[in-house]
């Protein structure tokens, strides 16, 4: 059984850049919600997706959006970098919605923004 | 704004005594969990509580929700320098969030 994959580890943009970062999700697993850590904070929830369409959202501008494909692997996509998006970005993935179903996260992206 | 408050924010402690982490809260959690973090690692599923009251352990760690659902603590007995990391606990509040404590930084000193 594979577990949650994220890609890229670590990247570096500039402010003002766009940036799409990539997660796979465990096999049979039809849900992934994403999330922002910042240094020394606890995770804070950005969107859900389930089964393709976005489930709930969090406290976040329209410039982080999202994607679900068929085989339930994910994007996350920030447009108009701001520096304050450097952030240690994470995927998780269930079974079910998140509220209810245990939550299985990848290694997470490194963004750093200069 | 973080809806649950984690105390300490930080402990250092030597191998063999005990401790114990809190998640407080204001609010009404339909349940709650709690992870530990390595650095350069996701946070991995350690225990979830779903009755208030409830109490669960796993080996030398004992969880438990409170009877209003509102707080939760986690106690370790006998600290081993493996038990090193960051706990957080996650409150779930909706069908689909969760919300997240800002964490307890734990070093276990041999």
């Amino acid at each position: 059984e594979t577990g949650v994959t994220q890609s890229p580890t670590h990247l570096i943009k500039t402010r003002g850049q766009q940036v799409t970062l990539r997660c796979s999700s465990q096999s049979g697993h039809n849900t992934v919600s994403w999330y922002q850590q910042a240094l020394g904070q606890g995770p804070q929830f950005i969107f859900q997706y389930y089964r393709e369409e976005e489930n709930g959202r969090g406290n976040f501008p329209p410039r982080f959006s999202g994607l679900q494909f068929p085989n339930y692997s994910s994007e996350l996509n920030v447009n108009a970098l701001e520096l304050d998006d450097s952030a240690l970005y994470l995927c998780a993935s269930s079974s079910g919605i998140a509220g209810s179903y245990e939550q299985y996260f990848g290694p997470g992206t490194r963004l750093t923004v200069t | 704004t973080q809806l649950l408050e984690q105390s300490p924010q930080f402990l250092s402690i030597q191998e063999g005594e005990n401790l114990t982490v809190y998640c407080n809260s204001s609010s009404v959690f339909s349940s709650l969990q709690w992870y530990r973090q390595e650095p350069g690692e996701g946070p991995v599923l350690l225990v979830t509580v779903v009755t208030g009251g409830e109490v669960k352990k796993l080996k030398r760690l004992t969880f438990q929700f409170g009877d209003a659902r509102k707080d939760s603590s986690l106690h370790i007995t006998a600290a081993q320098p493996g038990d090193t990391g960051l706990y957080l606990c996650a409150g779930g509040k909706s069908n689909y969030q969760l919300i997240w404590g800002a964490g307890t930084k734990l070093i276990i000193k041999p």
